[in-house]
């Protein structure tokens, strides 16, 4: 069975573009969340989304924004790029997150540069 | 707030010895314990969880970590360290609940070199 697959692999932008980035999950799972992962650091929870509605928001800025489709592929995008955005942006899946116990699984990410 | 240190950015390590990698967490009841691993350029791996029960728990790839609820201590290790256990390994704790809540937060990590 194929895992969670993001898309594109590598992007560069400019500073001010904007950015999309896209993610389907495990068959089977109606569950993704989107995680920022800074060169060094761990990831930091931006989105999550189970059946196409908002579960839970991390601490980031209004230039991102994410959705979820009826068939619980994702699209994670930014606004108005910052320098800072520079990263590697993970996409991970989980069956449902009702009761918190369920591992997300992780795809191979998208590495956005910023220039 | 919930919150996980590792405190060991870089360890080294010879092939065939032992290896323990720290993790301690900060959060108001028992919570959801996982072990990730991340090597360059890839996504996370999950390598094993904690959720109940047994405090020993088994992994992938010849892992265990034990939690020690007294020491908020989840530390993972492996007997015999192999040249392609070389990666980046992160702990991470989940909330309870689900819902909003169900996201994991990660350490920073601790990279892991073999030496030959």
């Amino acid at each position: 069975d194929a895992g969670v697959t993001q898309s594109p692999t590598h992007l560069i932008k400019t500073r001010g573009q904007q950015v999309t980035l896209r993610c389907s999950p495990i068959s089977g799972h109606k569950s993704v969340s989107w995680y920022q992962q800074v060169l060094g650091q761990g990831p930091q929870f931006i989105f999550q989304y189970y059946e196409k509605e908002e579960r839970g928001r991390g601490n980031f800025p209004d230039r991102f924004s994410a959705r979820q489709f009826p068939n619980y592929s994702s699209e994670l995008n930014v606004n108005a790029l910052l320098l800072g955005d520079s990263a590697l942006y993970l996409c991970a899946s989980s069956i449902d997150p009702g009761t918190g116990n369920q591992p997300q699984h992780f795809g191979d990410g998208t590495r956005l540069s910023i220039l | 707030a919930q919150s996980v240190t590792q405190p060991d950015i870089h360890i080294t390590v010879s092939e065939g010895a032992s290896l323990e990698l720290r993790c301690n967490y900060s959060y108001g009841a028992t919570p959801y314990l996982f072990w990730y691993v991340q090597s360059p350029g890839q996504g996370l791996q999950l390598l094993l969880k904690y959720f109940s029960g047994d405090t020993l728990v088994q992994g992938i790839k010849g892992f265990e970590a034990e939690f020690k609820r007294s020491q908020s201590s989840f530390n993972l290790r492996k007997p015999s360290v192999h040249w392609s256990d070389a990666a980046e390994y992160f702990c991470a704790v989940g909330a309870r609940g689900g819902g909003s809540q169900g996201n994991l937060i990660f350490g920073k990590g601790t990279k892991l070199s073999v030496k030959p």
